[in-house]
């Protein structure tokens, strides 16, 4: 919603990376938040991104381009309780609300 | 500290019916938000309380969905009539107030409703 776009699904390996994609083309951005979403549960909180680059924090990396509306998830070992939906959502100023995608679904495989 | 609590986890009603969902903050959060998650449509913001005050109302939700929050640590949503296609899973999540706080909300477990 509200401009927010991810890939539906994404296959990776075991031990090796993944690279979840989002792009915003929202009227406003104060930044972006990612949450990780495991079938049947509620999602978590695993970042939060203001400032363009590479924002590394081990397992989790998240890069933001506000130039160019596109974020990524960086997970890095992969390991298959990695398997989950992963959530990007834009945090808006006027309403100070955030306006998320439908989620990128990742499956790790052995 | 508990999390963010959502009654009941599951909820079962016929069409036309009421029903009303019930949510509380983590302690001490004084924003709360309602959201109605899909497969399809993924996350959709309902409804958002700031200290007790709406600040969003959902747009399209209004008609049939109505938020309350009648003190800091209770909040219901009322879907008044369902209808089928509003079967879908209903989270609650609450956050700090401030900039970086807001963007870093809890979720409650959800209740997921079926409207038959």
């Amino acid at each position: 919603g509200q401009g927010v776009e991810q890939p539906d699904n994404l296959m990776s390996v075991e031990g090796t990376f993944a690279r979840v994609n989002c792009t915003y083309s929202t009227s406003g951005f104060n930044g972006l938040s990612w949450y990780q979403q495991r079938e049947g549960h509620a999602p978590v909180f695993l970042s939060y991104v203001v400032l363009d680059g590479l924002k590394d924090s081990g397992h989790f990396s998240t890069f933001l381009s506000r130039s160019n509306g596109y974020s990524y998830l960086l997970l890095t070992e992969l390991q298959i309780k990695d398997s989950a939906s992963y959530l990007c959502a834009v945090f808006m100023p006027n309403y100070n609300v955030l306006y998320f995608g439908s989620g990128t679904k990742l499956t790790v495989e052995p | 500290d508990a999390g963010v609590t959502q009654t009941p986890r599951h909820e079962v009603a016929e069409k036309g019916q009421t029903i009303i969902l019930k949510c509380e903050p983590v302690s001490g959060h004084n924003d709360l938000f309602w959201y109605r998650q899909t497969k399809i449509q993924g996350l959709e913001l309902l409804s958002y309380f700031r200290s007790k005050s709406l600040m969003e109302d959902g747009g399209a939700f209004k008609d049939r969905f109505k938020a309350e929050m009648l003190n800091s640590s209770f909040s219901t949503l009322k879907i008044q009539p369902t209808e089928p296609k509003d079967s879908a899973v209903y989270l609650c999540a609450s956050s700090h107030p401030g900039l970086g706080g807001r963007a870093e909300q809890f979720f409650g477990p959800g209740t997921r409703l079926t409207v038959l």
